[in-house]
């Protein structure tokens, strides 16, 4: 069965930076684009970025552009979150979430990893 | 950026009632709309993409309808696990946005 398994979030503060890992299994990671989401204490859904399956191609969310990158090793099933320049409204749980047949939805979720920027 | 208006933003119903939710869009989506399920602490789960085909394993009591700015959800007969929050997102025009949620609680 398809699991996403994130790790490295923590506390960190204003200005800091943190690298957020993904652990994909169950799926050829390789054929799959992939996507970073997440979601503020109490609020909704916001997609941040997404890489393509052999990444060749990364998008991202205005407020994040030259702050963060997003890269992926396929020889190791895991994807990435290089987060830097790290601002308080950046503080949120980040799901790495698998791109279903048309990109653009998420049909698989990691458990999600807490990222709270906090002097 | 497509802003997607969900209501309400909290329906109270009993198990067995049926659930119809609500999900409208600032611009044409065409049928680019997708439907998600998110329990306390949980991730949220695929449940509806492209307006009304139902993702792997999800029961046939989940149905999406609509086209172009409106689209529904409906539960037909709620079941103690299916009281959560619903997201709507669209993947018509790129940034993908979501809708801000709306929460079935128990009555």
């Amino acid at each position: 069965q398809v699991q996403l398994v994130e790790s490295g979030g923590g506390v960190v503060q204003p200005g800091g930076s943190l690298r957020l890992s993904c652990a994909a299994s169950g799926f050829t990671f390789s054929s799959d684009g992939m996507h970073w989401v997440r979601q503020a204490p109490g609020k909704g859904l916001e997609w941040v970025a997404f890489i393509s399956y052999d990444g060749s191609s990364e998008y991202f969310t205005e407020s994040v552009k030259g702050r963060f990158t997003i890269s992926r090793d396929n020889s190791k099933n895991t994807l990435y979150l290089q987060m830097n320049s790290l601002r308080a409204d950046d503080t949120a749980v980040y799901y790495c979430a698998k791109s279903n047949g048309s990109g653009w939805n998420f049909d698989y979720w990691g458990q999600g990893s807490l990222v709270t920027v906090s002097s | 950026d497509i802003v997607l208006t969900q209501s309400p933003a909290t329906l109270s119903l009993s198990p067995g009632e049926r659930a119809t939710l609500s999900c409208r869009a600032s611009q044409s989506v065409s049928r680019y709309l997708a439907w998600y399920q998110q329990k306390p602490g949980q991730a949220p789960g695929l449940l509806i993409f492209d307006a009304s085909n139902r993702a792997t394993g999800i029961p046939a009591r989940f149905s999406g309808s609509g086209s172009g700015t409106d689209f529904t959800l409906t539960i037909s007969s709620l079941e103690p696990e299916d009281f959560a929050i619903y997201y709507c997102q669209q993947r018509s025009n790129w940034p993908p946005t979501f809708g801000g949620g709306t929460k079935v609680e128990i009555k």
